[in-house]
């Protein structure tokens, strides 16, 4: 069964210096991955997806993550953190090609200190 | 346009009691899943449906079941409440059933906040 893992469930950084949240996938096929982004008491926003195409996605809000498949790897970066980005933000990979079923991360907090 | 809506978005139930959370996924959407999402933790898939047929199912007990309407909205129920069903309980639209080649995104609602004392 696929899996993610994300090394953080905290990560602080300055405002206007580099984030980069970590996600490992576990699979031996490469499978659609998505990084999402949940403010307090609101629903999952999708932030970018790699379905197979370009191994480096962008995505909204400046995000972008990089695919790297031997690493089984799919990190998110932001060159310059904003006061705003401060939220939780999950990784996620699509299980078995047959359904919607989403696989997520435990999720890693983002705080932006000013 | 609207996005998904998810009734009601806080409740509060004891323990025993039964619940049904109510989803309308976005226009043209025929795919809803459900997701639990425990405090501190990601989200857990619990059920899919497509086209009125369920298409996935989590690892959940028999406590829980849905259910999808002709106009594609789901509800889920939730029966003799245990302490540990207190979380975010999440419903995603999608305009594909998720089979191999056709996997769209999915749209999130705000959730339903459960309470169970």
């Amino acid at each position: 069964a696929q899996s993610v893992t994300q090394l953080g469930s905290h990560v602080s950084v300055s405002e206007g210096a580099l984030v980069l949240l970590r996600c490992n996938y576990s699979s031996s096929v490469p499978p659609y991955l998505f990084w999402y982004v949940q403010y307090p008491n609101q629903g999952l926003q999708l932030l970018l997806k790699y379905t197979s195409a370009a191994t480096l996605v962008k995505g909204i809000n400046g995000f972008e993550a990089e695919f790297k498949k031997s690493e089984t790897s799919f990190h998110l970066t932001k060159p310059s953190a904003h006061m705003s980005d401060a939220a939780e933000y999950f990784c996620a990979v699509s299980d078995d090609g047959a359904t919607n079923k989403l696989i997520f991360g435990t999720g890693t907090l983002l705080a932006v200190q000013p | 346009d609207a996005g998904v809506t998810q009734s009601p978005t806080h409740l509060i139930k004891t323990r025993g009691q039964q619940v049904t959370l109510r989803c309308s996924p976005i226009s043209g959407h025929k795919s809803v899943s459900w997701y639990q999402q425990v405090l501190g933790q990601g989200p857990q898939f619990i059920f899919q449906y497509y086209e009125k047929e369920e298409r996935g199912r989590g690892n959940f007990p028999d406590r829980f079941s849905a259910r999808q309407f002709p106009n594609y909205s789901s509800e889920l129920n939730v029966n003799a409440l245990l302490l540990g069903d207190s979380a975010l309980y999440l419903c995603a639209s999608s305009s594909s059933s998720g089979r191999a080649g056709s996997y769209n995104e999915q749209f999130f609602g705000p959730g339903t906040r459960l309470t169970v004392l």
